[in-house]
């Protein structure tokens, strides 16, 4: 079946860059995703790549993504202590059930320190 | 933008009882809800995934008498965790989308307690 995986726990220093990667086992997945979850709250929709682009830059945030080799990173400029979170990808295809129906991988907690 | 709310956000139930929690798209009509659980450090499992006016399909493994979800309006779906156990213990989250291709919003998340 499709999996997700991604490392658990990054620490960076305030105003450095972070970057965190996924590697994704489905080759037919069509959206990949990155959300953002804080303590005690829901998820929040970052941002998303579709599979036919490798690479896409909003604001902070870059997305790379290596369909060869399924993988998938989110850059996030200029670190901040409110980017402190746990964040996940995700991925969906048509063939897993549908474009919103989202497999997660277990979410890399960020820890940004002064 | 599209809100999703859950409610209630937290709740504590003895051992038994039965838990119901509400998900409602509050600016938008949702065709399809999904509904998640989330265990302390790992990720969201998809439960089920419901559409408006048919039955929930639940995914493999997981006990669609004990996980009874309603999708009675395009604007609110419920779970109800039935004789709850301590290992319901959990965090669920809902997500809701407009149809197929487009993309789920997810609500905030309720944190349930069994005791």
């Amino acid at each position: 079946g499709e999996d997700v995986e991604q490392s658990l726990f990054l620490s960076v220093r305030e105003g450095d860059s972070s970057v965190i990667n996924c590697t994704y086992t489905d080759s037919s997945s069509t959206y990949l995703y990155w959300y953002k979850q804080e303590p005690g709250a829901g998820l929040q929709l970052l941002t998303y790549i579709f599979s036919n682009m490798d690479m896409k830059q909003d604001q902070r945030l870059t997305v790379l993504l290596n369909k060869k080799d399924k993988h998938l990173s989110l850059r996030i400029a200029d670190t901040q202590t409110g980017d402190s979170a746990i964040y996940f990808c995700a991925e969906s295809s048509m063939f897993s059930g549908g474009y919103n129906k989202l497999i997660f991988g277990a979410g890399t907690r960020l820890a940004v320190h002064p | 933008g599209a809100v999703v709310s859950q409610h209630p956000s937290w709740v504590i139930c003895k051992s038994g009882t039965s838990v119901k929690i509400e998900c409602r798209s509050l600016d938008f009509q949702a065709t399809t809800m999904f509904w998640y659980r989330q265990f302390p450090k790992q990720s969201l499992m998809l439960m089920a995934t419901s559409n408006e006016g048919s039955k929930a399909t639940y995914e493999q493994g997981v006990e669609k008498d004990k996980f009874l979800i309603n999708h009675a309006s395009l604007t609110l779906s419920t779970l109800t965790v039935t004789s709850a156990h301590p290992e319901d213990s959990s965090f669920y989250i809902c997500s809701a989308s407009r149809g197929i291709g487009t993309e789920a919003f997810f609500g905030q998340g309720t944190r349930l307690t069994v005791v």
